[in-house]
């Protein structure tokens, strides 16, 4: 498709276990961002990617998240041993510059038991 | 520690009127700033980037301003429509050489009655 996808759409687990959540940009952008939305609340940064720089993880909440883009593309968020306060909707966003407008996937929504 | 504040109650206006959102912040120099609608269930959707040296930006009926000395920027809608109902986010993007990352308000739900 021409949009950003994510899957799952939807994800429950138990506390403790491991979750990958999966982004594939839109083909050519360089630039991809992942955000946390909880429910109410607006948009949290977690990481962003630009091309072979070094990504900027200053808003990954703690060392349980990672996140790693292969090839230029496609992009996996990790979250070791998940928490209940970990339960939002993990969102995915790609740009063709930094700057310029992002283009957000759908979301995935995750929900930790 | 830098703070982004829109209005944080539901804005309901008439259909036809013009509906005006705020975004203000605090402790923070952006380089621009980006406007996103965003419905129930979706991921937001890009609508306006106004830069620091602008100081208004139209693109239909929507109209963004943005004032650096008073650190706010105010979203319009004319001639609002039911359809224009969603959470109106602003957003911040800053100078700099290795981050794109943009802070985002809590957003401001509009409800459009006909």
């Amino acid at each position: 498709g021409a949009g950003v996808s994510q899957s799952p759409s939807n994800k429950v687990t138990e506390k403790g276990k491991d979750v990958e959540l999966r982004c594939d940009p839109i083909s050519g952008h360089t630039a991809l961002y992942w955000y946390r939305q909880s429910l109410g609340q607006g948009l949290e940064f977690l990481i962003y990617f630009q091309g072979n720089s070094a990504p900027d993880k200053s808003g990954l909440p703690s060392d349980r998240f990672s996140a790693e883009r292969t090839g230029g593309s496609v992009s996996t968020l990790t979250i070791q041993r998940t928490q209940q306060e970990d339960s939002a909707v993990y969102l995915c966003a790609s740009s063709s510059l930094r700057g310029n407008e992002q283009f957000f996937g759908p979301g995935t929504r995750l929900t930790v038991l | 520690s830098q703070k982004i504040e829109q209005n944080s109650e539901a804005l309901n206006i008439q259909e036809g009127k013009t509906a005006t959102l705020t975004c203000n912040y605090t402790n923070y120099s952006p380089a621009y700033l980006q406007w996103y609608r965003q419905d129930p269930g979706r991921g937001p959707v890009f609508l306006l980037l106004i830069r620091e040296n602008e100081k208004e930006k139209r693109k239909e009926r929507l109209k963004v301003t943005f004032d650096t000395t008073l650190k706010q920027s105010l979203f319009h809608i004319t001639a609002s429509q039911p359809a224009d109902s969603a959470t109106y986010l602003c957003a911040l993007g800053k100078r700099s050489s290795n981050t794109g990352k943009l802070i985002f308000g809590q957003g401001t739900t509009l409800q459009v009655k006909p």
